[in-house]
């Protein structure tokens, strides 16, 4: 059974940068795409990005310019880093596996079918 | 303002059938499938759908999806008190995942 454990500083001040860490234990690595994904207190999902074993990502182009996703193939673990912080950074941020596959018309689809538990990010001077 | 529109709210009585909507364009879910998360209170959210209408394995059959065009809808039959929680819809566009803003389902 695959589980995803997180980790990562949960108090940052206005300009610094956010970096995440999830680990993937008890199950492949190297099929899959990964995903970070933040909903900020009271509100709705925010998908930030994704990334593959090989380091191919994709970003929500909203948060492009401030956002690295990077990925450690030899610790089954992917990070994330959020520059130059602000308060509307504040939430908590969920990692999920992120399968991709291909429909009968060649389609690539996706969803996210296993979670970490979340960090909370307050971002506060 | 998300780019699918979802009901802030729902209800229902223990027993009923519930739908919640998921309104997008033809950019997201008239062209690409929808997914279905359950958030419960204080956790992180589960997928409940995927592709329009599969469910997960260990998902229970009451919990059903289609998706007609560029609308989609869960549905939820025979409800119970613990399916009380936040639902999301989401879709791929373009070159994102973009999610509704949730339906927070309430059972009487």
């Amino acid at each position: 059974q695959v589980q995803l454990q997180q980790w990562g500083a949960g108090l940052l001040k206005p300009s610094e940068t956010l970096s995440l860490t999830c680990a993937v234990y008890g199950g492949s690595f190297s099929g899959y795409y990964w995903s970070w994904i933040r909903q900020p207190p009271g509100k709705g999902l925010e998908w930030i990005g994704e990334i593959n074993h090989s380091g191919s990502t994709n970003y929500n182009p909203s948060l492009k310019s401030r956002v690295t996703i990077s990925v450690d193939t030899s610790k089954n673990q992917f990070s994330l880093k959020l520059s130059s912080v602000t308060a509307a950074d504040t939430a908590v941020y969920y990692c999920a596996r992120t399968p991709h596959y291909y429909d009968s018309s060649g389609r690539r689809r996706r969803y996210m079918d296993v979670w970490g538990k979340g960090t909370t990010v307050t971002v506060s001077s | 303002q998300s780019v699918l529109t979802q009901p802030p709210s729902a209800s229902g009585t223990p027993g009923q059938r519930v739908t919640i909507s998921c309104s997008g364009s033809s950019s997201n879910i008239g062209s690409n499938t929808v997914n279905w998360y359950q958030q419960l209170p204080g956790t992180a959210p589960k997928l409940l759908i995927y592709s329009n209408n599969q469910r997960p394995s260990g998902v229970p059959d009451r919990f059903s999806g289609s998706k007609s065009g560029t609308s989609a809808s869960l549905a939820i039959s025979g409800l119970q008190s613990e399916d009380e929680a936040d639902y999301y819809c989401a879709a791929w566009d373009d070159s994102l995942i973009v999610f509704g803003g949730g339906t927070k389902l309430t059972v009487l």
